[in-house]
């Protein structure tokens, strides 16, 4: 079946635009995680939607990083103003959240690059 | 703060059990430990998790401590398709993954 998939596979943008990343979750998956992955880093947890609740945004590095997940299923990850800083792999997952698993499955991600 | 500490980087050959190990003292009763591990330019994908009791599947197995203050990732066999780096993360109740920085694991042919 079909995976997480995310777009654009890259991105080259100059210092103060804003950009939108767009992940497409898998079909039934009820939670989906943004992750930020600089050159040789870990990931790091940006955002989490889960159902319809509230999501988690704790992870947001800054108020010019949003994101928005339309009726429980697309989600965009805007980011405002953009600074040489944000230049990273952006990672989408999905799960379905029943049983322990919670297993997230990864999209293939969206390399940034802020020149 | 760091919820999980891995060793940056380890070693194996070929066809040898390897042994990942994670501190994760400040875990919750009710936190589950995941391994997920990522393949050079790629996503990372579910390994293996567990709760108290140590689980085996086909990929590996893991061993969790009676305190659950560590855990320890076993690959039975290493190819050289398992290297990649490998996270230990812990899971809390309301869904919520805490990566940490991960070991890089080669094997060595």
């Amino acid at each position: 079946g079909a995976g997480v998939s995310q777009s654009p596979s890259n991105k080259v943008t100059e210092k103060g635009k804003d950009v939108e990343l767009r992940c497409d979750p898998i079909s039934g998956h009820t939670a989906l995680y943004w992750y930020r992955q600089s050159l040789g880093q870990g990931l790091e947890f940006l955002i989490y939607f889960q159902g319809n609740s509230a999501p988690d945004k704790s992870g947001l590095p800054s108020d010019r990083f949003s994101a928005e997940r339309t009726g429980g299923s697309v989600s965009t990850l805007t980011i405002q103003r953009t600074q040489q800083e944000d230049s990273a792999v952006y990672l989408c997952a999905s799960s379905f959240r029943g049983g322990t698993s919670y297993e997230q499955y990864f999209g293939p991600g969206t390399r940034l690059t802020v020149t | 703060d760091a919820k999980t500490t891995q060793p940056n980087s380890m070693e194996s050959n070929e066809e040898e059990p390897v042994h990942l190990p994670c501190n994760h003292s400040t875990i919750s009763g009710t936190d589950y430990i995941h391994w997920y591990r990522q393949l050079p330019s790629q996503g990372p994908e579910y390994v293996i998790h567990g709760l108290t009791s140590n689980v085996n599947n086909r990929m590996a197995s893991l061993a969790i401590a009676e305190d659950r203050k560590s855990s320890t990732l076993i690959l039975h066999r290493a190819t050289l398709r398992d290297a990649a780096v490998y996270y230990c993360i812990l899971r809390d109740v309301g869904g919520q993954f805490y990566f940490g920085t991960g070991t890089s694991l080669t094997v060595i042919p």
